[in-house]
């Protein structure tokens, strides 16, 4: 079973535009983790946040956390068409050894 | 690139067969957790090693197994193969539970 639930499931937006993907999750965690997945390969990790932390920034990127509500958000700006990809959330729960995965948000920059 | 290396990339098996799938992990990571991600689907934990010693497991059944070397690379072996473990398998190193994981390219694995 899925911890993390992504909305929306598909997002296609035009190059320069800004995407967003919010995520939600059922239990109590650790930190939470967006990472990016091309062409159905290996993951790649974008960014961590703790739960004592609210935002989180890293270039293009920027995560917030709302531990009250469980969810997170992903923003991209602006979005080029490099940034295709399928974007997962990923929880740690605060005595778990395992990452629990959404079903990810497929993202198509149009160019 | 992450270091995390898989081998091999694709695989082809036919029901009832027996696989050995294989993983080094990144330099400094002495914790490699594998990862189960079936077609449109996130990836599922299967289990995680940490220092040669199974440290949590996800809802697999015992045929799925692994090992973990002293070097910290791994191994996860599938028993008697059903056409549902068609999947990708990916396999990620991190250096302890609650950090970010590096995961390598995985190994996609056909079961006809």
């Amino acid at each position: 079973s899925q911890q993390g639930e992504e909305d929306p499931q598909a997002l296609s937006i035009q190059e320069g535009e800004n995407a967003t993907m919010n995520c939600s999750y059922k239990t109590s965690i650790n930190n939470l983790q967006w990472y990016r997945q091309n062409s159905g390969r290996g993951l790649v990790h974008l960014i961590l946040i703790r739960s004592n932390e609210r935002e989180k920034h890293s270039g293009r990127l920027r995560v917030t956390l709302d531990t009250s509500k469980k969810s997170s958000s992903l923003l991209i700006t602006a979005s080029r068409a490099a940034d295709t990809a399928s974007y997962f959330c990923a929880t740690a729960g605060s005595g778990d050894y395992k990452l629990s995965f959404g079903a990810g948000t497929t993202v198509t920059v149009r160019a | 690139e992450t270091g995390v290396t898989q081998s091999p990339t694709h695989l082809i098996k036919t029901r009832g067969q027996q696989v050995t799938l294989r993983c080094s992990s990144q330099s400094g990571h002495n914790t490699v957790s594998w990862y189960q991600q079936a077609l449109g689907q996130g990836p599922q934990f299967i289990f995680q090693y940490y220092r040669e010693e199974e440290n949590g497991r996800g809802n697999f059944p015992p045929r799925f197994s692994g090992l973990q070397f002293p070097n910290y690379s791994s191994e996860l072996n599938v028993n008697a193969l059903e056409l549902d473990d068609s999947a990708l398998y990916l396999c990620a190193s991190s250096s302890n539970s609650h950090t970010e994981a590096f995961f390598g390219q995985g190994t996609r694995l056909t079961v006809v």
